[in-house]
Order: C-alpha cells, then sequence, then structure tokens
C-alpha cells in the first residue's frame, strides 16, 4: 500500500520557534506538496518540488521554507512560528503530471502555535 | 484566473437524499476537474475527475456534470448515505503540466443524516 507519512500528527510550539514538519512519501514520486488546510479557505499551497533540490513557491509562501535533499522527502519549515500559522498541513505526492494520476496525501500534521 | 470557487461551504442531506455541491473557476487553460473526498483525520483522496470533452461522467452514486461554456462542473452523490459524510474538494488542473499543480476549492462538508 503506497504511502505518505507525515512525522507528526499534532504538534504544539511557542511563537518564534522553528518548526520543521517532515514528509516521506514511498512511491518514487517526482513531486511533493505542501499544503495547509483551514476551514472556509480549502487547501492552499505553500510549496511544491517537482525534483530533488528543485521548489517553487504556491500562493502563500510567506513564513515558510522547504527543504528537498532526498527524492522521498519534503520538509516544510517555519522559521519563526506565529500564531496565524496554526493550522493542519497536508503533503502530497504524485508522479510527473500527477495531477491527471491523483495526489496521495498524508493524514496531516495538526500545528498550534501558542 | 487561478482561482475555484466551491459552494457551499457546508450541507446537511438527508440518507437517500442527492447531495450536490457546485464549483467554478477563471482559468480556460485548464482542462482536467477531480474531486477529493477526506474523512476526520485523514488527509484527501481522489474520488472522481472529469476532463471537459465530456458533459458527465458516473461512478457508481457519484456522477460529476460539467458545463465548459459556464466554466462550472458539480458532483452530485444520489442515494446518499451516512457513510458519505465527509469534506469534499473540487479541484482544477492543466493536464499538459508537468509539475501537475492542483489548484482546490475551499472545501464542503456534507453531513448525512440517518
Amino acid at each position: 500500500d503506497v504511502k505518505v507519512t507525515q512525522s507528526s500528527r499534532y504538534l504544539v510550539k511557542r511563537t518564534g520557534e522553528k518548526v520543521f514538519l517532515e514528509c516521506v512519501q514511498d512511491m518514487d514520486h517526482e513531486n511533493m506538496f505542501w499544503y495547509r488546510q483551514d476551514p472556509g479557505l480549502g487547501l492552499r499551497l505553500i510549496y511544491f518540488s517537482y525534483d530533488v533540490k528543485m521548489k517553487e513557491k504556491g500562493d502563500i509562501p510567506e513564513g515558510y521554507s522547504v527543504s528537498r535533499e532526498k527524492k522521498e522527502r519534503f520538509s516544510l519549515i517555519l522559521e519563526s512560528a506565529s500564531t496565524n500559522q496554526t493550522s493542519m498541513y497536508l503533503c502530497a505526492s504524485s508522479a510527473l503530471q500527477g495531477a491527471v494520476y491523483g495526489y496521495t496525501f498524508g493524514s496531516g500534521t495538526r500545528l498550534t502555535v501558542v | 484566473q487561478q482561482q475555484v470557487k466551491q459552494s457551499p461551504q457546508s450541507l446537511i442531506v438527508q440518507k437517500g437524499g442527492i447531495s450536490i455541491i457546485n464549483c467554478a473557476y477563471e482559468n480556460t487553460a485548464f482542462d482536467y476537474f477531480p474531486w477529493y473526498q477526506q474523512f476526520p483525520g485523514k488527509g484527501p483522496a481522489l474520488l472522481i475527475a472529469i476532463r471537459p470533452d465530456v458533459s458527465e461522467k458516473k461512478e457508481g452514486r457519484f456522477t460529476i456534470s460539467f458545463n465548459k461554456s459556464a466554466k462550472q462542473f458539480s458532483l452530485h452523490i444520489m442515494d446518499s448515505q451516512p457513510g458519505d459524510s465527509a469534506t469534499y474538494f473540487c479541484a482544477a488542473s492543466r493536464s499538459s503540466s508537468n509539475t501537475g499543480k492542483l489548484i482546490f476549492g475551499q472545501g464542503t462538508t456534507l453531513q448525512v443524516k440517518p
């Protein structure tokens, strides 16, 4: 069974902390994505990566950065966590032209910044 | 031009009824329109998808209707069941894009009452 695994289901961090959210996929997918999910706003793309060490900004990249050193791993970094970054974070992966083959999502990390 | 607008935000339907969720897009370059289903505590999963060369696609109780001229598409769930209670996201993409980036709607939380 193919999987996208997010390292934590729940995280509580303090304002100003540097936060790392980890995502690993076992499908040899080229594309990986980070979304945040907020009620009424849907899924908003933060960053995506279509190859190792390649990254592109999504719709809401401010306050975030990413790292993809290996094909299977895509990390989201909150440089200095703020309360408005409290949200559900979803990682996804897909093959090239993956929209037509579907995204595989992880189960999400619910981050609370206090 | 990148937006996908989804309505309603929430929907309550009686068991056996028809659930209808609507989406509208602006970018005429979009040519692939999937729907994703998300159960509590899980990531979204691909449910059904359509391309604009057909006006309707049916899979079991789920049907997508597509109106290219109006730039709208909708999901119909026939004979809705309590097990259909979930959050539904419409999405749009350019299938020719190598990055396979999906633009998601705002989501609809469906509750089917027994």
